[in-house]
């Protein structure tokens, strides 16, 4: 199975700032990368697909780069509603796997 | 408006096993591809395998295989997901979870069912 690692585990920075988490995949994905924002008590919910493209209704803040095995998601000016867990999910030819997640919080 | 809807909350012994159901509406169902991914408490999301219900073969994660069996039955749209040998670390919700596809290949996940609570504890 292809392994998906995110770094880093957790983050904490303050409102405005821009935070950037990477994911890598184990072995080449193309671009079949999503990224998923969680909420402390939510179901998970799609931001990104395609590495890059952004779902309709999310916040332009939010943007993907990376393809092959290096991936980031980047929020250009942190806000206190993206306190959440973010995950990277690997698609396409299954196993789907994510990554463990990254914790962000605000300073 | 899609919606996938879970079984009730189980509670188990170690050794026993579980199976979880989940109904898909508002859409068509052989259009979708299904995800179980479970999340223990605290922890993150884990995939457990899937199925495209229009190919009926299903994919496990190496973690899951020979424990875990992933099935559709077109006529209700409804999947299920059994786990045998069930131990405490199984202890977690089951989301189901639905995605397009192409030919073999999963898309990513934009529907997610709210989940089942298993508990395993003796």
């Amino acid at each position: 199975d292809i392994q998906m690692t995110q770094s880093p585990s957790s983050l904490s920075a303050s409102v405005g700032d821009r935070v950037t988490i990477t994911c890598r995949a184990s072995q080449g994905i193309r671009n079949y990368l999503a990224w998923y924002q969680q909420k402390p008590g939510e179901l998970p919910n799609l931001l990104i697909y395609a590495a890059s493209t952004l779902r309709s209704g999310v916040p332009s803040r939010f943007s993907g780069s990376g393809s092959g095995t290096h991936f980031s998601l980047t929020i250009s000016s942190l806000q206190p509603e993206d306190v959440a867990t973010y995950y990277c999910q690997k698609y396409g030819s299954a196993p789907c796997s994510f990554g463990q997640g990254t914790r962000l919080e605000i300073k | 408006q899609v919606q996938l809807a879970q079984s009730g909350t189980e509670v188990k012994k170690p050794g026993s096993s579980v199976k979880v159901s989940c109904r898909s509406s508002g859409g068509t169902f052989t259009s979708y591809s299904f995800s179980w991914v479970r999340q223990a408490p605290g922890q993150g999301l884990e995939w457990m395998g899937g199925i495209i219900p229009i190919f009926e073969t299903p994919t496990y994660a190496q973690k899951f295989q020979g424990r875990v069996t992933i099935t559709a039955d077109k006529s209700t749209s409804t999947v299920y997901m059994e786990l045998s040998s069930l131990r405490s670390e199984d202890t977690a919700v089951y989301h189901c979870a639905r995605g397009f596809y192409s030919d073999y290949d999963y898309y990513y996940v934009d529907v997610w069912g709210k989940g089942t609570t298993v508990s395993v504890s003796s």
